[in-house]
């Protein structure tokens, strides 16, 4: 069964552009989850979306916003970038929501700002 | 916050077993402890999880004490590739798919 992909793998933005990021799950997985790796901050939850809806949100700007497909395929956006947001941003997928649903990891999007 | 303090690195001989503690001493009875690993720049690696039992799977081992409030997590023969940062969530229940990441453990495993 194929893992997680993400695409792109790497990305380069100047400041102000505004960046979309996606994430395809395992098959048959309906939950997707982002979150943000910065070597200060850890790894620190964006939001999950299961079957379409925003189910839990970290403590991010609104410049942070997502959604999910009904193919469950979810795409996280980021406007007017800041140097501050160069991450590595992950996305990881269960079947359902919930904290005994284990979550699977993409190998994330490397995203630098400039 | 993290509800869990794990020792911010370790070493270990390759072909020993690595012993990677991890408190968590506010756990509530319904929370699982699940732990991760990442290798450098790569995603998170799911590992193993439990609730009250220890665990056993073709990765590791996790002995979770009696009274919940500490585990360990066990590589029975440390490798190389075993070099990573190890990190022990403990999923709180009414947050759904939310992992909260402390700092984890650096585990070096040194030939």
């Amino acid at each position: 069964k194929a893992g997680v992909t993400q695409t792109p793998r790497y990305l380069i933005k100047t400041r102000g552009q505004q960046v979309t990021l996606s994430c395809s799950p395992i098959s048959g997985h309906r939950s997707v989850s982002w979150y943000q790796q910065t070597p200060g901050q850890g790894l620190q939850f964006l939001f999950e979306y299961f079957s379409e809806t925003q189910r839990n949100k970290g403590n991010f700007p609104g410049r942070f916003s997502g959604r999910q497909f009904s193919n469950s395929r979810s795409e996280m956006n980021v406007s007017t970038l800041e140097l501050g947001d160069s991450a590595l941003y992950l996305c990881a997928s269960s079947r359902n929501t919930g904290s005994q649903e284990t979550q699977y990891f993409g190998p994330g999007t490397r995203l630098l700002v400039l | 916050d993290a509800k869990t303090t794990q020792p911010p690195s370790m070493d270990c001989a390759e072909g020993r077993a690595a012993n990677l503690p991890c408190n968590h001493s506010t756990i509530s009875g319904n929370e699982y402890v699940y732990w991760y690993r990442q290798i450098h720049s790569q995603g998170p690696q799911y590992i193993i999880h439990g609730l009250k039992n220890n665990e056993t799977n073709e990765m590791a081992s996790l002995i979770i004490t009696e009274d919940r409030k500490s585990s360990t997590l066990i590589l029975p023969h440390a490798t190389l590739r075993d070099t990573a940062v190890y990190y022990c969530i403990v999923r709180v229940d009414n947050q759904g798919g939310k992992l909260i990441f402390g700092q984890g453990t650096e585990l070096s495993v040194k030939p």
